[in-house]
């Protein structure tokens, strides 16, 4: 049974530079959201997509998207990059949307640092 | 917004001692969470609380959901090397997004 995964791994991007990050949820599990850990923080919430549309948002600016597609999977995607958005960006997956983000599994997120 | 202050920041114990750390929230809470996060990896789900007052146990891992719906506490009994990471406890209340505190790291000597 696969567990959550997240591509790529690292990833280093220049200020301004576009970046996109993909989910692959749990097997059986059909709610990703998505987080952004900064160095030495909690997690972050950024937003939730469940039956392909975005259902939450945490207080981040519309240069950071998303998109979850057909078979379940989600891409990040974030526009202008920021120094301040380096960070380990972390998806999590559910069952059922909403509060099922309570028994969320997290996958081991993605490294990204703009220079 | 809700924000959640953890205790304390870090802690550096000797194996077999019991631990203890703590969250709280400048507001009520009806759901918190404990979540433990090693090097490389993702936070993993330790324990779950719903209830006020609510006292529940995970192995040697117990937290427990403050009366006052405004704090949560863990206790990990008898600590072993394993137990080393990052303690994160999370909150929400109604059907909003959680929010996580910044964590407790644990360092175990052997």
């Amino acid at each position: 049974d696969a567990g959550v995964t997240q591509s790529p791994t690292h990833l280093i991007k220049t200020r301004g530079q576009q970046v996109t990050l993909r989910c692959s949820p749990k097997s059986g599990h059909d709610t990703v959201s998505w987080y952004q850990q900064a160095l030495g923080q909690g997690p972050q919430f950024i937003f939730q997509y469940y039956e392909e549309e975005e259902r939450q948002r945490g207080n981040f600016p519309d240069r950071f998207s998303g998109h979850q597609f057909p078979n379940y999977s989600s891409e990040l995607n974030v526009n202008a990059l920021l120094l301040g958005d380096s960070a380990l960006y972390l998806c999590a997956s559910s069952l059922g949307g909403g509060a099922s983000t309570d028994t969320q599994y997290f996958g081991p997120g993605t490294r990204l640092t703009v220079l | 917004g809700q924000q959640l202050n953890q205790s304390p920041q870090s802690m550096f114990i000797q194996e077999g001692e019991d631990v203890s750390m703590n969250c709280t929230s400048s507001s009520i809470f009806n759901t918190w969470l404990w979540y433990k996060q090693d090097p490389g990896e993702g936070p993993v789900l330790l324990i779950a609380l719903y209830k006020a007052g609510e006292l529940t146990s995970n192995g040697r891992l117990t937290a427990q959901f403050g009366i006052t719906r405004k704090d949560s506490f863990l206790n990990i009994s008898a600590s072993i090397p394993s137990d080393v990471g990052i303690y994160f406890c999370a909150g929400r209340t109604g059907n909003t997004p959680l929010v996580f505190g910044k964590g407790t790291r644990l360092s175990v000597i052997a």
